[in-house]
């Protein structure tokens, strides 16, 4: 079984400033993935980054960085220079094998000016 | 600009009402799924669609009834719901087959219908 972990609630952070969102998992796999969704007000899920279990480095994709630590099994998204329209619900979410994905609870974020 | 369009957006029905929610991708996607979104709780998997067979029930109740006549398009039929069932009911879809280890895992979401069950 599968387990995602998100313990940040809700987080604030000021435009232009960096923001770290915690995630960590649970899973007896040894090859698996790790994603990151965005949902805003609007309720559409907005798909960020993925990083694999054997991927090397670190995922990047412009503005979010996934900041992966497989010996803590953690997979924490950085957001740097925040903009107002960040401010939503972010969801930590992981699959294996082809099993389907797994979400963790989300951490609402909001960016003030 | 999403390829996963929902209808209705928003729907209120009574608990002897029937009616239906509708997904449609033109994203030539062959997998297709049903997610439940309640207040302060995980997104739900409900239901999984392979190539439009079902490949994953996963223990929703009968009063939820999917529908997948082909690969563009899924239905969610609902009768006698109970106000628990009040949700955000989120479609997505993916390339290729279900599951599978790459970014192409990557699902992609519709807006979701916000129904309230009175």
């Amino acid at each position: 079984a599968q387990k995602i972990t998100q313990t940040q609630p809700g987080m604030f952070v000021q435009e232009k400033e960096a923001v770290t969102l915690d995630c960590t998992y649970d899973t007896s796999d040894q090859s698996y993935g790790l994603f990151w969704y965005k949902q805003p007000s609007s309720g559409e899920m907005i798909f960020l980054i993925y990083q694999g279990s054997y991927d090397e480095q670190n995922a990047t994709e412009g503005r979010y960085s996934l900041n992966f630590q497989k010996a803590r099994k953690s997979a924490n998204l950085v957001i740097s220079a925040s903009q107002l329209g960040d401010s939503a619900m972010y969801f930590c979410a992981m699959n294996s094998g082809y099993s389907t994905l797994t979400f963790g609870k989300g951490t609402m974020l909001l960016v003030s000016p | 600009e999403t390829g996963v369009t929902q209808t209705p957006r928003h729907l209120v029905m009574g608990m002897t009402n029937k009616k239906s929610l509708k997904c449609e991708q033109h994203l030539g996607h062959n997998a297709m799924y049903w997610y439940k979104q309640s207040a302060k709780k995980p997104l739900e998997l409900m239901f999984v669609y392979n190539f439009k067979e079902q490949t994953e029930n996963n223990s929703v109740p009968s009063r939820f009834s999917p529908e997948c006549p082909n690969s563009s398009h899924l239905f969610l039929h609902l009768h006698t719901l109970q106000p628990e069932d009040s949700a955000l009911y989120l479609c997505a879809s993916r390339p290729g087959r279900a599951g599978g280890l790459s970014s192409y895992n990557e699902q992609f979401f519709g807006p979701g219908t916000r129904l309230t069950v009175l």
